[in-house]
């Protein structure tokens, strides 16, 4: 079946632009989550959206950051004023609610700010 | 401050002979570990998980460990081969769906 999508796969952008980045989960999948993986770091969390639930929101950078998620479903990720230290991989994943631990994760978008 | 660390970037092994990757975390209260493993140009791929109550799970080639009091788990593969060649990742989760992941350890199974 169809895994975690996302789009674009590449991003490059100015200083200063709004960016949105989307993911489409695996059909069925009520958990959603944001990752960013910086140049030789880990994967930093961002954001997890589980149902209808109010998201965990604890690991946004800054009120640049924003995330919806329409119908439970697709989810975009959104940049504002975007700054070089944005540039990164930003990965989506998707789990079934009851083994939050076992995600399956998109390709990622590399989003590249000059 | 780093809560899950993995501290060698990069490990080089011959096929056929075992793997292990090595993982550190600082916080008793963590529930849930896992490793992902991680292509080029691809997301990360869940591969085996341990619950903080086991000290061992193994799953055909790869085995987890869990030393709870050392706050250290390490990932056994056993035999290495090519296609095991990758980036691994541990993680622990802090709360459900909030993952804390290391930096990532390289590596590359030499035939």
């Amino acid at each position: 079946g169809a895994g975690v999508s996302q789009s674009p796969s590449n991003k490059v952008t100015e200083k200063g632009k709004d960016v949105e980045l989307r993911c489409d989960p695996i059909s069925g999948h009520t958990a959603l989550y944001w990752y960013r993986q910086s140049l030789g770091q880990g994967l930093e969390f961002l954001i997890y959206f589980q149902g209808n639930s109010a998201p965990d929101k604890s690991g946004l950078p800054s009120d640049r950051f924003s995330a919806e998620r329409t119908g439970g479903s697709v989810s975009t990720l959104t940049i504002q004023r975007t700054q070089q230290e944005d540039s990164a991989v930003y990965l989506c994943a998707s789990s079934l609610a009851e083994t939050s631990y076992e995600q399956y994760f998109g390709p990622g978008t590399r989003l590249t700010v000059t | 401050d780093q809560q899950v660390k993995q501290n060698s970037p990069s490990l080089s092994v011959q096929e056929g002979r075992i793997s292990i990757l090595n993982c550190d975390y600082t916080n008793s209260m963590f529930d849930y570990f896992l490793w992902y493993k991680k292509y080029p140009a691809e997301g990360p791929t869940f591969l085996i998980s341990i619950s903080s109550i086991k000290d061992k799970n193994e799953d055909g080639r790869f085995t987890v460990f869990l030393n709870k009091s050392a706050k250290h788990l390490s990932l056994h593969i056993v035999p290495s081969q090519p296609g095991d060649s990758a980036v691994y990742f541990c993680a622990a989760e802090r709360s459900q769906g909030n993952l804390i992941f290391g930096k990532g350890t390289k590596l590359s199974v030499k035939p």
